[in-house]
């Protein structure tokens, strides 16, 4: 039968270029974000997270963006190299009486092109 | 300082069988949070667990269950197993419980469960 699963969106970049990742979120109340790093075979990789007190946070090599107005986070990797091929995901945690719940976007499958 | 550890790495049952995983969390880490991933449905939360409590669970029937030790590790069981429980499951840990301040969330390896 069909295997039937997720539409998982795709980004290309050239070695050195910068990717923009993006994400819509689904819950105004969500109040802590994060962005998850997966390579095949392993658990997602924590790489940055963001307050909703915050519009921009910074990183090694990465910055996350996050627009309120609009549920929208993106994650901007510089200077991309063949390492950084990979599903990202973002998260989101709806504060107080949510735990560390967290739900996950689908992910972006992100390939660098030497 | 250790990662999570998650045993064993991959398991093979069949149906009607029951499994149990366990996660060793970040030392000094108290929240254990337990994750489902398929290529289906993505990641989608189980449950947490602090203080030997669980704190939330996700939408996922009473086959799904778990516990946490005082030392805080975790093992989660699934009863009476079906195809469609074959998945990669994954524990995360924290330190604290709760967004009330910047509370990083690390996941393990993974384990990776057929059902034959």
């Amino acid at each position: 039968g069909e295997s039937v699963g997720l539409h998982l969106p795709t980004l290309s970049v050239q070695e050195g270029d910068n990717s923009i990742i993006n994400c819509a979120y689904s819950n105004s109340a969500s109040d802590y974000f994060i962005w998850y790093k997966q390579e095949s075979g392993k658990g997602p990789q924590f790489i940055i997270d963001i307050r909703s007190n915050m519009d921009k946070r910074q990183g090694q090599r990465v910055t996350v963006l996050l627009n309120k107005t609009v549920k929208h986070l993106s994650l901007q990797i510089a200077a991309t190299q063949p390492g950084d091929s990979a599903v990202y995901f973002c998260a989101e945690n709806m504060g107080r009486g949510a735990g560390n719940q967290f739900y996950f976007g689908t992910g972006t499958s992100l390939t660098v092109i030497p | 300082k250790a990662g999570v550890t998650q045993t064993p790495r991959y398991l093979i049952k069949t149906r009607g069988q029951q499994v149990t995983l366990s996660c060793s969390p970040i030392s000094g880490h108290r929240s254990v949070s337990w994750y489902q991933q398929t290529p289906g449905q993505g990641l989608q939360f189980l449950f947490e667990y602090f203080s030997e409590t669980q704190r939330n669970k996700g939408n996922f029937p009473g086959r799904f269950s778990g516990r946490q030790f005082s030392n805080s590790r975790s093992e989660m069981n699934v009863s009476t197993l079906e195809l469609g429980d074959s998945a990669l499951y994954l524990c995360a840990s924290s330190l604290r419980q709760g967004s009330s301040s910047y509370n990083e969330q690390f996941f393990g390896p993974g384990t990776r469960l057929t059902v034959l």
